[in-house]
């Protein structure tokens, strides 16, 4: 149980392009997600939390109009990474979980590469 | 704040070798913790987790019990296989505080056969 899918899982475009992940919870509904992004042989940085309804809370630093966090349902989060440059590309990972104080369930990521 | 620190890698062990990743923390509350493991190209995944002192999460022959007393959580395995290649990351969650986690660095094992 428990599976967060996560589409693409890779994405290659053109800069000035933006570009849409998808966060989707499969089995669960899920009360928050959240994003990440992860640089090469580097730990995860969270990006922004996102609660179903409302507006995402994003961490210091962290562009909201770069990065549109959109949580339409239970069961989807969307990251769209706006007018995308090589300085965006990175591996975006997306979590979620099932109820307050329990653990994060992780999608598998998605690797951007902006030429 | 809360802190994470754990082991720089690459940790490199031979197959059926002992492995010991070393994992400690710094918490503003009470806080549970984890070890995720990511395997290449992947997300993360759920290896083990403790939510009160001196429980001992396991799985998959790794075990790391929670120690309050020295603020640690190390993650142990007797006997590692060519397949635990990957890296891993310590991490804490503090309860109430918005189910956030808090990362370690990640420690990259490669084990050779």
């Amino acid at each position: 149980g428990a599976v967060v899918s996560q589409h693409p899982s890779w994405v290659i475009c053109k800069s000035g392009t933006s570009v849409k992940i998808e966060c989707r919870s499969l089995d669960f509904q899920a009360t928050t997600m959240f994003w990440y992004r992860q640089f090469p042989k580097q730990s995860l940085m969270l990006m922004a939390t996102s609660n179903e309804g409302s507006k995402a809370t994003y961490e210091q630093g962290v562009e909201k109009d770069k990065f549109l966090i959109n949580h339409a349902s239970l069961t989807l989060s969307t990251l769209t990474v706006t007018s995308a440059h090589p300085e965006d590309s990175s591996f975006y990972i997306c979590s979620a979980i099932t109820g307050v104080n329990q653990p994060q369930h992780f999608g598998d990521g998605t690797r951007l590469s902006i030429l | 704040g809360n802190s994470v620190t754990q082991m720089e890698g690459p940790v490199t062990l031979s197959e059926e070798a002992f492995l010991t990743i070393n994992c400690t923390y710094t918490a503003t509350g009470y806080p549970s913790l984890f070890w995720y493991v990511q395997y290449p190209g992947e997300g993360l995944q759920l290896l083990l987790k403790a939510t009160k002192a001196d429980d001992k999460g396991s799985n998959k022959g790794f075990e790391a019990t929670y120690r309050k007393e020295t603020t640690s959580f190390h993650l142990e395995k007797g006997s590692v296989q060519v397949s635990d290649s990957a890296v891993y990351f310590c991490a804490l969650s503090v309860h109430n505080a918005g189910n956030m986690l808090t990362f370690g660095g990640g420690t990259r094992l490669m084990v050779k056969p």
